[in-house]
């Protein structure tokens, strides 16, 4: 079983749509946990930080549910700009190795 | 501040051969670890370096190596090269430890081809 599960979509939705991405991790231990974002044929860059309280950052927010070992990402009033990979990231020890997930592929269209 | 970068940008080597590609991590960060991201793929974790020492690794041969530079810079060694290394190699470096939610910070990666 991988470490870090997430569905690979693609999602494809209109612009002003809402959407949600879940990802899943096997790994109890885990201690930190993010969501990046990448653009075709670039490097990732973290979108946020996840919080076990929650956190929103404008139209993202992020939730974390250590009991089921499951986060999430809603993103609200979907923009062209926002058409890429988002990955969940999972990491066991402080600063060390990211366990990334496959990626969740989002096509936002006019 | 200058951020992460990587080179070359692009790279084709054949079977067998060897390769190194080189990180220079962001001002002030003194970790650096290697990530290998094939098509379709999250990254997957290849090692880390901190303070010149390999500081864990992930699921890969000894054909993959690595060093550490005392100005924090690194390289990746790939010796015998196969058609599965073809992918994505990134570099993330990341500054002292400061707690749970340290980021890693990407440079733009280097694409191996391996004909």
């Amino acid at each position: 079983r991988k470490e870090v599960e997430q569905d690979p979509g693609p999602f494809n939705v209109p612009e002003g749509a809402t959407v949600a991405f879940n990802c899943t991790y096997s790994n109890s231990a885990s201690q930190s946990f993010f969501w990046y974002r990448q653009d075709c044929r670039k490097e990732p860059k973290l979108l946020m930080s996840v919080y076990s309280s929650g956190n929103e950052d404008g139209r993202f927010t992020a939730q974390l549910n250590r009991a089921s070992q499951y986060i999430s990402l809603l993103i609200r009033d979907s923009k062209l700009s926002d058409s890429a990979t988002y990955l969940c990231v999972v990491n066991i020890n402080s600063g060390y190795a990211l366990n990334f997930g496959k990626g969740t592929s989002l096509l936002v269209t006019p | 501040e200058t951020g992460v970068t990587q080179s070359p940008t692009h790279l084709i080597k054949t079977r067998g051969q060897q390769v190194t590609l080189r990180c220079s991590s962001q001002s002030g960060h003194n970790t650096v670890s290697w990530y290998q991201q094939a098509l379709g793929q999250g990254p997957q974790f290849i090692f880390q370096y901190y303070r010149e020492e390999e500081n864990g690794r992930g699921n890969f041969p000894p054909r993959f190596s690595g060093l550490q530079f005392p100005n924090y810079s690194s390289e990746l060694n790939v010796n015998a090269l196969e058609l599965d290394d073809s992918a994505l190699y990134l570099c993330a470096s990341s500054p002292l430890w400061e707690g749970p939610t340290n980021e890693q910070f990407f440079g733009p990666g280097t694409r191996l081809t391996v004909l």
